[in-house]
């Protein structure tokens, strides 16, 4: 059964800190494998990746996909408050359909 | 764990013909489901926030007319689309969650091919 699995679910840090996020899958059929932050009303689109070791960033966030250990890892350096929020790892599929992660909330304190 | 189960995976219809995407919870209650559209360069967009028995809310820019969304019970809401036209071929996507404290369940999305 394909299954896209998140970790850790929950994570309280403090600003500064740098956190690292882990998505972990089983799917048929893999394209690509992607990120998104959770706030308020719609996901927001933060990496695609489809190529395994090839770091992508955007400011303090970066990510890279395993294709071997079948995992992404989402690390955010020098955390601020506005980083709080869910991050959702999905992975699309070559018929397009998609597999959301459960998300790992994550609550960075001032 | 929770579960969202979005039926059917992907449609195909005529246009001017309407299609009905379901969106069930199948182990939890779900007083709150979202509907959201894929765009070009995987961008989700918030389509509708549907509450169980009440009328959904739909965000700016998107027609209620268009897109009929129904709630009837914590388990089920439905996104119809009317009278579709090929520029509302997309993938349209459900969300649920229990309780304003729970995590958000996606389904896995529906891909609609209008011809």
């Amino acid at each position: 059964e394909d299954k896209v699995v998140q970790s850790p679910l929950s994570l309280v840090v403090h600003e500064g800190d740098t956190v690292t996020l882990n998505c972990s899958y089983e799917v048929t059929n893999f394209r690509s494998l992607l990120w998104y932050k959770q706030e308020k009303k719609a996901p927001t689109f933060l990496f695609m990746l489809t190529s395994s070791g090839i770091e992508k960033k955007s400011g303090r966030l970066s990510s890279i996909l395993d294709k071997k250990e079948l995992s992404s890892i989402l690390n955010i350096t020098a955390t601020q408050t506005g980083d709080s929020a869910i991050y959702l790892c999905a992975v699309e599929r070559d018929n397009n359909d998609m597999r959301f992660g459960a998300g790992t909330r994550l609550t960075v304190k001032p | 764990g929770a579960v969202v189960s979005q039926h059917p995976s992907w449609v195909i219809c005529k246009s001017g013909t309407s299609v009905k995407i379901e969106c069930r919870s199948l182990d939890f209650q779900a007083t709150t489901m979202f509907w959201y559209r894929q765009f070009p360069k995987q961008s989700l967009m918030l389509m509708a926030t549907s509450n169980e028995g009440s009328k959904a809310t739909y965000e700016q820019g998107v027609e209620k007319d268009k897109f009929l969304i129904n709630h009837a019970s914590l388990t089920l809401s439905t996104l119809t689309v009317t009278s579709a036209h090929p520029e509302d071929s997309s993938f349209y996507i459900c969300s649920a969650m229990a309780d304003g404290y729970s995590p958000l369940h996606f389904g896995n999305g529906t891909r609609l091919t209008v011809t």
